[in-house]
């Protein structure tokens, strides 16, 4: 079955530490994104990647690192930057096509809150 | 203004009613657009997207009006599965696929 792995489902994160969360697609996607949600918000994007081994920042990149080593993973670290790290994590990705109707598929999320 | 809005609702209808959504959206250069339907502390999916002559899919009908640049959802016949948040996307355009996603717009079918 094709589609978006997100791991772990739920991160508890302690005072100064950094946390990976992973997403891993088998969709042959050459876009992928990671997004953030809050209660009663809508999505917020915090970085984004066209291709492998180069990156954007989003609206909210402060905090956050990433990584685009391989076509398949785009690892997000909440580091310890992040003061307000609690939220329900989202990765996406999608077709790279301009002028197209593209959109976006998304994994199942990881919850992430502090201990 | 933001650029994607949308009423939270929420909308409480009884099954088999007829519901509509509008969402409207402040770059007129937008270029594609959709609705995704996200179910409680789950992920968003798609729902379908929205074509400028219109679309149906089942007993879910999209429209677009660039001229006063909102997008709408109507969904016939509701089912107690209908209860969700959808969500109008919004692609701004610029050469990439970056979404905007609205705060979402909750429907409640009831027996």
């Amino acid at each position: 079955d094709g589609g978006i792995t997100q791991s772990p489902k739920y991160l508890f994160r302690k005072e100064g530490q950094n946390v990976t969360l992973s997403c891993e697609q088998n969709l042959n996607h050459d876009a992928m994104y990671w997004y953030r949600q809050d209660p009663g918000q809508g999505l917020r994007l915090i970085y984004y990647s066209q291709i492998v081994n180069d990156f954007q920042k989003g609206d909210i990149a402060e905090g956050y690192s990433v990584s685009r080593e391989k076509k398949e993973s785009f690892p997000l670290t909440v580091t310890s930057a992040q003061k307000n790290p609690t939220a329900f994590y989202l990765c996406a990705s999608s077709i790279v096509g301009q002028g197209v109707n593209q959109p976006q598929h998304f994994g199942d999320g990881t919850r992430l809150s502090i201990l | 203004r933001k650029e994607v809005e949308q009423d939270p609702g929420p909308f409480n209808v009884p099954e088999g009613a007829t519901v509509a959504f509008n969402c409207t959206y402040s770059n007129s250069a937008s270029q594609s657009f959709f609705w995704y339907r996200q179910d409680c502390r789950k992920e968003p999916k798609l729902l379908m997207s929205v074509y400028s002559s219109g679309n149906e899919d089942g007993r879910f009908t999209a429209q677009l009006n660039r001229a006063s640049q909102y997008i709408s959802l109507l969904i016939r016949d509701s089912k107690l599965s209908d209860s969700a948040t959808y969500l109008c996307v919004v692609n701004p355009g610029g050469g990439f696929q970056k979404l905007v996603f609205g705060t979402g717009t909750r429907l409640l079918v009831s027996p």
